[in-house]
């Protein structure tokens, strides 16, 4: 059964710091990986996928992730955080032989200062 | 283009009651599928169609059922609302393949009292 998670419920982070928020992943074959942030009060928006090819996915508004086939990783960076960067960040997974569902993960929250 | 939009924004229902909610897909995007977010929450898959058929199904009791229409357009359905049925519904529609990314709505926020 394939799954995702996303070990850290929140993570605080300062202006103009990096930003990492972990995803690791467990599907049988080759995944198509997302990532998704979610405002309040509002539905999921895409920011960036790995289907195959180079590790580094570049995304929307400055982010990106690194896909490790050999840690089952997809962590999501930003070199350098904004404020309105605070919301929710969801991971999801899709088998590649699936082409419906999406497997979520709890989701991180992320609380930028200023 | 419009994005994936779903009517209506919010529902306060009562336990027993029944809901429809209702979504239209990006223009272009034959598949559509239906997400249950608790709060706290990630997104739980319920239901997908294409083409009007069911193509997949969530862990969701008989209660929950969808269709959707030549229009692409699709509507959830919820029968015998319980209070654990207090969610965000969200609507995503995509093209029929494994590595295109799924587009959401706004979601409908149900609440059942």
């Amino acid at each position: 059964a394939q799954s995702v998670a996303q070990p850290e419920d929140q993570v605080n982070v300062a202006e103009g710091n990096p930003l990492t928020v972990k995803c690791t992943y467990s599907v049988s074959g080759n995944p198509y990986l997302f990532w998704y942030v979610q405002y309040p009060n509002r539905g999921l928006q895409f920011l960036l996928k790995y289907i195959t090819g180079d590790n580094l996915v570049k995304g929307s508004y400055g982010f990106e992730a690194e896909f490790n086939k050999s840690q089952t990783s997809f962590h999501l960076k930003k070199p350098s955080a904004l404020v309105s960067d605070s919301a929710l960040y969801f991971c999801a997974v899709r088998p590649n032989d699936s082409w419906g569902k999406l497997q979520f993960g709890a989701g991180t929250q992320v609380v930028v200062t200023p | 283009d419009a994005g994936v939009t779903q009517s209506p924004t919010h529902l306060i229902k009562t336990r027993g009651q029944h809901v429809t909610l209702r979504c239209s897909p990006i223009s272009g995007h034959k598949s559509v599928s239906w997400y249950q977010q608790v709060l706290g929450q990630g997104p739980q898959f319920i239901f997908q169609y294409y083409e009007k058929e069911e193509r997949g199904r969530g862990n969701f009791p008989d209660r929950f059922s969808a269709r959707q229409f030549p229009n692409y357009s699709s509507e959830l359905n919820v029968n015998a609302l319980l209070l654990g049925d207090s969610a965000l519904y969200l609507c995503a529609s995509s093209l029929r393949s494994a590595n295109t990314e799924a587009f959401f709505g706004q979601g409908t926020r149900l609440t059942v009292v």
